[in-house]
């Protein structure tokens, strides 16, 4: 069985710009969580999509944003870039939404570097 | 209080011995407890999870849960230099409201096991 997949898994912006994450989730699987990573803060829950539906969402700003297609794949989206949000997104797919008793495996990552 | 946390690294064992990792966690409402192994550079690895007191064992890892004390452990057996990663302590949290709750992770501790 295929894992998570991560498009692109490099990304170099500027400041300002836009970008546009991609995650496939292990087949059968209905959720996908994204999370952030950088040194600092350690790895940080940023929103799931369970059946289209965002069920939960961290504390980030509204220029992060998600969606999710009726095939489970999700995109998530990054508007006005700056200099902080250079990190490791990582998304993670599970069967079912939330954390309890429901396991996740997380994709290989997308490397965003903002200048 | 962070939700969760770990004992602080890095931890250094020799090849052969038993390498133990701690976490703890504020939410006594946490039902799902989860450790993933993050080598340098890759994404985190699921190695064990855990949703009842009492001792998990797999292969050479055991997780260990003290809901009373709020308190999750790893042990892994015969380190290998090849564990030589950063662990991280992964719970599941109630977050406001919602009945879906979030995974909220540690720091994470380094371990290095040495020849």
């Amino acid at each position: 069985k295929a894992g998570v997949t991560q498009t692109p898994r490099y990304l170099i912006k500027t400041r300002g710009q836009q970008v546009t994450l991609s995650c496939s989730p292990i087949s059968g699987h209905r959720s996908v969580s994204w999370y952030q990573q950088t040194p600092g803060q350690g790895l940080q829950f940023l929103f799931e999509y369970f059946s289209e539906t965002q069920r939960n969402k961290g504390n980030f700003p509204g220029r992060f944003s998600g969606r999710q297609f009726s095939n489970s794949r999700s995109e998530m989206n990054v508007s006005t870039l700056e200099l902080g949000d250079s990190a490791l997104y990582l998304c993670a797919s599970s069967l079912d939404a939330g954390p309890f008793h429901n396991e996740q495996f997380f994709g290989p990552g997308t490397r965003l570097t903002v200048l | 209080q962070k939700e969760v946390e770990q004992n602080s690294g890095p931890l250094s064992v020799p090849e052969g011995a038993i390498a133990s990792l701690n976490c703890t966690y504020s939410d006594r409402g946490s039902q799902s407890f989860f450790w993933y192994r993050q080598y340098s550079g890759k994404s985190p690895e699921l190695i064990m999870f855990i949703y009842s007191n009492g001792d998990k064992e797999d292969g050479r890892f055991t997780a260990q849960l003290n809901k009373a004390s709020q308190y999750v452990s790893l042990l892994i057996r015969d380190s290998q230099p090849s564990d030589s990663a950063t662990y991280l302590c992964a719970v599941g949290v109630r977050a406001g409201g919602t009945s879906y709750g979030k995974l909220t992770f540690g720091q994470g501790t380094i371990l290095t096991v040495h020849p």
